[in-house]
């Protein structure tokens, strides 16, 4: 069965470094999303990509974030300058034309 | 605001009990709705949609009451492998879509 994966599972960094974080769509999906879960708290959408392009956004998803298809099949999301309540699980979705999103299995960041 | 209400539980049920989760949403243009399950620590997996004439899985049967904004998941004859959190979803789009979660209900099945 096709799935979506996310590399690293892991990612330890110090407040105000780069973080890169990736995701393999699955591979006839056209629509992709980014979402956090802050531990205890609810999943929360941040950025869904379409053709190449941001769709939508949220509050959350501001100019520390960004998100680039750099080729046929990955899907990344880099957070420029981390912060401490940036400390989450980073979950990737795709979907295709019928709307139901898969999940990858997460990157779980701690930023010190 | 969009935002979609759970009761946060535990629910601690004996394996074989029936357990019925509750979910509201605040946004009456929402266009669909599912159920997602989560285990401790892992992605959210698609459990079922929810459909306006409800509908129903083997164990789990799903409802949706548009004019109160409510929405339902009924679990019969409870596994232990049903503990878990279960996420009640709406999007507000048709087509692609932005998910909102609830917080979710845990779910405790005991031998």
């Amino acid at each position: 069965e096709p799935e979506v994966t996310q590399t690293p599972s892991h990612q330890v960094t110090q407040m105000g470094q780069e973080v890169i974080l990736r995701c393999v769509p699955i591979s006839n999906h056209l629509y992709f999303y980014w979402y956090r879960q802050i531990l205890g708290q609810k999943v929360e959408f941040l950025v869904s990509f379409y053709n190449n392009e941001i769709s939508e956004k949220s509050e959350i998803f501001d100019d520390q974030f960004s998100v680039e298809r750099p080729d046929g099949s990955n899907f990344t999301l880099k957070i420029r300058s981390t912060k401490l309540e940036d400390s989450a699980m980073y979950f990737c979705a795709s979907s295709d034309a019928d709307e139901t999103q898969y999940f990858g299995p997460g990157t779980r960041l701690l930023v010190l | 605001r969009k935002e979609v209400e759970q009761d946060p539980g535990p629910f601690n049920v004996p394996e074989g009990a029936t357990v019925a989760f509750n979910c509201t949403y605040s946004n009456s243009a929402s266009q669909s709705f599912f159920w997602y399950r989560q285990d401790c620590r892992k992605e959210p997996k698609l459990l079922m949609s929810v459909y306006s004439s409800g509908n129903e899985d083997g164990r789990f049967t799903a409802q949706l009451n548009r004019a109160s904004q409510y929405i339902s998941l009924l679990i019969r004859d409870s596994k232990l492998s049903d503990s878990a959190t279960y996420l009640c979803v709406v999007s507000f789009n048709s087509g692609y879509s932005t998910l909102t979660f609830g917080k979710g209900t845990m779910l405790l099945v005991s031998p």
